[in-house]
């Protein structure tokens, strides 16, 4: 069974950093493009970041560019997002996807909450 | 980048009944196009991928078509199962996007 587990969630003050981990399995996590979505609270879905399967190319949104960070370990099956200077916008719950560009995203985690708040 | 113009925002309907909610491509996206059913509180679902194929064990009521850069989803035998968010998606360029989302409630 595939799955998709996220954690490191949390409420952090604005400015600060936050890093954002999505375990895999049941799958063979590197062969898969990786994603990470987020959904602020009663609002659309919103991509954020993507990776090739080797981690050679990554994708952002222009209004994360240069703040958050995605990577992979696929020795550990992990999908990672490092988030720095957090704005009040970036609360929403993320979640990771495998797929993104190129084809459709077919599994999500059950998403990490976070929030930006002083 | 690529709008995708979604609606109707929100809808309700009866059990048994037929609905279609749409979403409209700002440029052409071939074919890069899927849709997720989202409940409460827990995360999206692939309902169809390549905007008209079936995602293993989705129910035949759910049917995806295209007609230009206008793409429809369409749920027939409306159960109380499917109530939900519906998300469409374009993958076929970055940055990837999302239509608004369409409320689906049955009565």
């Amino acid at each position: 069974e595939v799955q998709l587990v996220e954690s490191g969630g949390g409420l952090v003050q604005p400015g600060r950093s936050l890093k954002l981990s999505c375990a895999a399995s049941g799958f063979t996590f590197s062969n898969y493009d990786m994603a990470w979505v987020r959904q602020a609270p009663t609002k659309g879905l919103e991509w954020v970041a993507s990776i090739s399967t080797g981690g050679g190319n990554t994708y952002y949104r222009d209004s994360v560019k240069g703040r958050f960070t995605i990577s992979r370990d696929n020795a550990k099956s992990t999908l990672y997002l490092q988030m720095d200077s957090l704005r009040s916008e970036d609360t929403a719950t993320y979640y990771c996807a495998r797929g993104g560009y190129d084809g459709p995203m077919d599994a999500w985690g059950q998403g990490a909450s976070v929030t930006v708040s002083s | 980048d690529i709008q995708m113009t979604q609606s109707p925002s929100s809808m309700s309907a009866s059990l048994g009944d037929t609905v279609t909610i749409n979403c409209l491509a700002s440029q052409d996206i071939g074919n890069y196009l899927s849709w997720y059913q989202q409940k409460p509180g827990k995360s999206p679902k692939l309902m169809i991928y390549g905007a008209t194929n079936l995602e293993d064990g989705v129910p035949s009521r759910f049917s995806g078509s295209r007609s230009g850069s206008d793409y429809s989803l369409t749920i027939n035998s409306l159960g109380y199962d499917d109530e939900g968010i519906y998300h469409c998606h374009q993958y076929y360029e970055y940055p990837l996007t999302f239509g608004s989302g369409t409320k689906l409630e049955i009565k």
